[in-house]
């Protein structure tokens, strides 16, 4: 069983619906991050948290919207999407942003699909 | 620049036998550390070996080693005995001394075949 639990697993929606994805780490973690897996291209960072504190948003349209209620809770909340936004979107955790030998742990990430 | 490269979108090998997935990546930072994830058909990223810059020796964990080449900039996994259950998409990532920064390569899906 993973340490970081993604909801839902798949998504359907409507370029004009409101929805959220959710993440939930059990590690004890403090640094929380949102990706994107699109077919044929690398993974893309999207935001970081660090002690609930977003660190980095690496450009990522305003219809995309994170929040981080606390180091074990990670949501990202998708209004007006483009049907180029449907990926897999993995959420992960690590200890921290200073050690640099921890690996990040991964969630099984939620398929989306915009209509 | 691609800060990392995986020129090898697709392998093969055969059951029992090893394989090395090749990783070169770019980086002017003197501290960063390499890692390898493994994902299966069912999404999930698992971590499997890492490599800090600043290591003397390659890593190894069970069947996976890491052939650490600094001046040529490459991170190559082996996987030895490879097994019907190492099919999957095989990811290089690095970390930069910037530690908000974690950047992956495109990915090499591997096959085992029995």
């Amino acid at each position: 069983e993973t340490g970081v639990t993604q909801t839902p697993r798949h998504l359907v929606m409507g370029m004009t619906n409101k929805k959220s994805l959710k993440c939930e780490q059990h590690l004890g973690h403090n640094a929380m991050y949102w990706y994107k897996q699109s077919a044929k291209k690398p993974l893309e960072l999207m935001f970081v948290y660090n002690f609930k504190e977003q660190t980095e948003n690496n450009s990522v349209p305003s219809r995309f919207s994170p929040e981080c209620p606390n180091s074990s809770h990670l949501f990202l909340h998708l209004h007006t999407l483009q049907p180029e936004d449907s990926a897999l979107y993995l959420c992960a955790s690590s200890q921290d942003l200073l050690s640099q030998n921890q690996p990040q742990h991964f969630g099984d990430g939620t398929r989306l699909s915009i209509l | 620049a691609q800060k990392i490269t995986q020129t090898q979108p697709g392998m093969f090998v055969q059951e029992k036998e090893a394989v090395t997935l090749d990783c070169t990546y770019d980086t002017s930072d003197p501290s960063y550390g390499l890692f390898w994830y493994k994902q299966p058909s069912s999404g999930e990223m698992i971590f499997l070996i890492y490599q800090g810059s600043y290591d003397q020796q390659n890593a190894t964990e069970g069947r996976y080693s890491l052939n650490f080449q600094k001046a040529r900039k490459s991170a190559n996994l082996v996987i030895s005995a490879s097994q019907l259950g190492d099919s999957a998409m095989y990811f290089c990532a690095m970390r930069e001394g910037n530690f908000n920064k974690f950047y992956f390569g495109s990915g090499t899906k591997l096959n085992v075949k029995p």
